[in-house]
């Protein structure tokens, strides 16, 4: 059985920083690309990142993240981060982790909250 | 970058009725369209892919049709389960992957 399990989240303030995971399992996690999905509360969803399977050689942000959040992927440990730096209050929302299949995000884990707030 | 346009926002149905909810591409996705379902504190799950192939597991109620523009997702004799979110994201032009706004499909 695919799962996909989040963590990382919580509470953090303007300008702060946080790192979020992503345990993949049930699945040859290195032969698929990932992505992080947000969703502001009462919002509809956003992509914001993706990095290709095995070598990770192919990383794209949405441009509301670019230059403050960095993804990567551990394929030994079969996870995947998102470094976020420089949060803002508009970055708060559940962030997803999806797996990309032959065409859509066919997978995707339940959900880690980040609230941005002072 | 491709925006994706739901309509309507919400859409109020009777259980065992049908709906029809509709998504617009600003350009051509071809066929490269899914639709996603979400219920409250759930994640979403894909329900349609290729913009007319149903999703493992998913039941022969949910039908979706178009390609280029203008797509729709038809739920025939709703459930109660069905009561729920949709969205609809394209995967034809990326980055970015971009989804509708959502239909709220609630019951009347």
């Amino acid at each position: 059985e695919v799962q996909l399990v989040e963590s990382g989240g919580g509470l953090v303030q303007p300008g702060g920083s946080l790192r979020l995971s992503c345990a993949a399992s049930g699945f040859p996690f290195s032969s698929y690309s990932m992505n992080w999905v947000r969703q502001a509360p009462g919002k509809g969803l956003e992509w914001v990142s993706y990095i290709s399977s095995t070598s990770s050689n192919t990383i794209y942000y949405a441009d509301s993240v670019k230059g403050r959040f960095t993804i990567s992927r551990d394929n030994a440990k079969n996870s995947l981060y998102l470094q976020m730096s420089s949060l803002t209050a508009e970055d708060t929302a559940v962030y997803y982790c999806a797996r990309r299949g032959m065409t859509t995000f066919d997978y995707w884990g339940q959900g880690t909250l980040v609230t941005v707030s002072s | 970058e491709i925006v994706m346009t739901q309509s309507p926002a919400t859409l109020s149905v009777s259980p065992g009725e049908s709906a029809t909810l509709s998504c617009r591409a600003s350009q051509s996705v071809s066929s490269n369209l899914a639709w996603y379902q979400q219920k409250p504190g759930q994640a979403p799950r894909v329900l349609i892919y290729g913009a007319s192939t149903r999703a493992t597991g998913i039941p022969a109620r949910f039908s979706g049709s178009g390609s280029g523009t203008e797509f729709t997702l038809t739920i025939s004799s709703l459930q109660s389960e069905d009561f729920a979110v949709y969205y609809c994201q394209q995967y034809n032009n990326w980055p970015p992957w971009t989804f509708g706004q959502g239909t709220k499909v609630e019951i009347k």
